[in-house]
């Protein structure tokens, strides 16, 4: 595709239900983020992977936040045990080069609701 | 630690009126600094960017930033605004420590008043 996508679009999920959230980058970008949007706030970053090498991931909140990117293209956030607090929107972007100081391209989001 | 603030939550212009967002941030050296435009149901669009050398820079759809050391401010400037800059804006400063990390501000909401 052009962009970057993301999938689901939304996702309603009960309090201690683990999900998934999934991000199909721009094909041959290097960099790839994830974003964790509050309401009414920036972007925070979450983890940073520089093609399947997750080099930093110190923006995760708790050990209950995995992310993965096995192959270099496709990245997958995973939270387990679903708490009212990770109710955001998730943002994953890439980069054609490595590190975050190049324009990053942003997907649509996930919209996660945490009943 | 690195910070970046927009003092201005929420701003009202009118069409063909010029504008200006403010951005302060808070860092020990010369950081690198982005604004970000995310329209409604679609995602962070990169405006424009300094690193280093002209302290006036230009980006796409017509919007300029000034990069002042003296004021720690990168302020967002644009001549005349059309209905389709309503948005929102956010700043964002790369520290040069992080190959990886940048951090945005809260954002401010631009509307635009026919």
């Amino acid at each position: 595709g052009a962009g970057v996508s993301q999938s689901p679009r939304y996702k309603v999920a009960k309090r201690g239900q683990d999900v998934a959230l999934r991000c199909d980058p721009i094909s041959g970008h290097v960099s790839l983020f994830w974003y964790q949007q509050a309401l009414g706030q920036g972007p925070e970053f979450l983890t940073y992977f520089q093609n399947e090498a997750q080099l930093d991931k110190s923006g995760l909140p708790s050990d209950r936040f995995f992310a993965e990117r096995p192959e270099g293209s496709v990245s997958t956030l995973k939270i387990q045990r679903t708490q009212q607090e990770d109710s955001a929107v998730y943002l994953c972007a890439s980069s054609f080069l490595a590190g975050g100081l190049n324009e990053q391209f942003f997907g649509p989001g996930t919209r996660l609701t945490v009943l | 630690a690195q910070s970046v603030t927009q003092p201005d939550i929420h701003i009202t212009v009118s069409e063909g009126a010029s504008l200006e967002l403010r951005c302060n941030y808070s860092y020990g050296a010369t950081p690198y600094l982005f604004w970000y435009v995310q329209s409604p149901g679609q995602g962070l669009q990169l405006l424009l960017k300094y690193f280093s050398g002209d302290t006036l820079v230009q980006g796409i759809k017509g919007f300029e930033a000034e990069f002042k050391r003296s004021q720690s401010s990168f302020n967002l400037r644009k001549p005349s605004v059309h209905w389709s800059d309503a948005a929102e804006y956010f700043c964002a400063v790369g520290p040069y420590s992080s190959a990886s990390k940048i951090i945005f501000g809260s954002g401010t909401r631009l509307s635009i008043r026919p």
